[in-house]
């Protein structure tokens, strides 16, 4: 069982914005650097996000990283039906995974 | 193009053995952590075990302690996971990944591993 929390699911329609929080302690996420992953069915994860809030090359500027004290949010703007997956926050605290989002678009 | 890919799933009896292979190309292997992250069907990611560039330091999730170890060669660029007395909770798909700045920046197409009577 993970010991960061996601909502299970956000949708919102094409061209509008979601947010995904991932809340952890003081032990994970507030002593440590966050990662965003983003997993289509049947396939690997993918890193969307390292370092809190920096993007790896190739990854568009519509995906968003920060962190505030124990939580961590990625944001998505301009939602496409491209972006239907699951995303899964991580932190190192030996490495630990959060629960996991839908995103649906609507 | 950097490339893992992760093999020697399969269907194995509960309390048996299973090897895991990783081969990794176009990058130095040898400078790089290395993981291994699993998948249970329909579950979340779970990290269970990461090795050192030498391999001199390895680290495990507590569930997999005394049963799963983790090892490289890097003459092969190739990462391991000898896994024993499997259990049915140890059903999922292996990925492994390469660690880089805090985070797993490449990732296998991942193995998997069935533990059923």
């Amino acid at each position: 069982q993970s010991v960061l929390t996601q909502p299970p699911s956000v949708s919102a329609a094409p061209g509008q914005m979601v947010t995904i929080s991932c809340s952890g302690s003081s032990s994970n996420i507030g002593n440590s650097h966050v990662s965003w992953y983003q997993q289509f069915p049947g396939t690997a994860p993918k890193l969307l996000i390292y370092d809190n809030n920096k993007r790896p090359s190739g990854i568009p500027d519509r995906f968003s990283g920060s962190k505030s004290g124990t939580s961590a949010t990625l944001g998505i703007t301009g939602l496409q039906t491209g972006d239907e997956a699951d995303y899964y926050c991580g932190t190192w605290n030996g490495m630990v995974f959060g629960t996991g989002t839908k995103v649906t678009v609507l | 193009e950097v490339q893992l890919v992760d093999s020697g799933g399969g269907l194995v009896q509960p309390g048996g053995s299973l090897r895991l292979s990783c081969e990794a190309s176009a990058f130095t292997f040898s400078q790089y952590w290395m993981s291994w992250v699993r998948q249970a069907p329909g579950k979340g990611l779970e990290w269970v075990a990461n090795i050192k560039p030498d391999g001199s330091d390895k680290n495990y999730v507590d569930s997999v302690k005394g049963r799963f170890t983790i090892s490289r060669d890097n003459a092969k660029n190739s990462l391991y996971l000898q896994m024993n007395s499997l259990r049915v909770e140890d059903t999922a798909v292996y990925y492994c990944g390469r660690e880089s700045a805090w985070a797993f920046d490449y990732w296998g197409q991942g193995t998997l591993v069935t533990v059923s009577s």
